[in-house]
């Protein structure tokens, strides 16, 4: 039990196009997921927290506008990064965390390379 | 502000010896919760362990051990007899009452046949 699945699992785009990353709880239901971003050789960093039904919370230095967050149900949340720049290229990794539980579980990551 | 500090950027061993990854934590709140997660090249991460505040017995479970010392802020990790399959790198993290993760910046960990 408890799997996250994410979508695509990789992605090439052209610079100035944006991309959508979905994370989808499969087996339960998660009020809130998570979003990370690590570089190569580097930790993860934590993007934003997503919450199902209200508007998404940003880590500091975090855009925004640029990494819209979108909760629609208790089982998806996807993250759109806007005209995407080769300096976006990173691991975008997400998390769920079940309703009522403290775990969180994590997606297998998408690794997106911006040209 | 929570901080996760991993000394250790690369360890590297033979097959057979033990490794120990070391983790020092900073928090101000009084209920947090520990983790160790494993990544190997696959990018996927692997929970390991959670250690909740109030919990400072160590654990073991098959080859993995860990000590959570509350008085010097530490929550180590020691592989024993270590294996190639061992090969990944480490992360200890940190949550508090927000369930926000904070992660140390990783121990890649290079077992040798």
């Amino acid at each position: 039990g408890a799997v996250v699945s994410q979508h695509p699992s990789r992605v090439i785009c052209k610079s100035g196009t944006s991309v959508k990353i979905e994370c989808r709880s499969l087996d339960f239901q998660a009020t809130t997921m998570f979003w990370y971003r690590q570089f190569p050789k580097q930790s993860l960093m934590l993007m934003a927290t997503s919450n199902e039904g209200s508007k998404a919370t940003y880590e500091q230095g975090v855009e925004k506008d640029k990494f819209l967050i979108n909760h629609a149900s208790l089982t998806l949340s996807t993250l759109t990064v806007t005209s995407a720049h080769p300096e976006d290229s990173s691991f975008y990794i997400c998390s769920a965390r079940p309703t009522g539980a403290y775990e969180q579980y994590f997606g297998p990551g998408t690794r997106l390379t911006v040209t | 502000a929570q901080k996760v500090t991993q000394a250790q950027t690369e360890i590297s061993v033979v097959e057979k010896e033990d490794v120990t990854l070391d983790c020092v934590y900073e928090t101000r709140d009084t209920t947090y919760y520990l983790f160790w997660y494993k990544q190997p090249p696959s990018g996927e991460l692997v929970f390991l362990i959670r250690r909740n505040s109030f919990d400072e017995q160590n654990e073991i479970s098959g080859r993995y051990s860990w000590n959570f010392q509350k008085s010097t802020s530490s929550f180590n990790f020691t592989i024993t007899a270590s294996q190639v399959v061992d090969s990944a790198v480490y992360f200890c993290a940190l949550s508090g009452n927000d369930y926000k993760l904070s992660f140390g910046a990783g121990t890649t960990v290079t077992v040798r046949a």
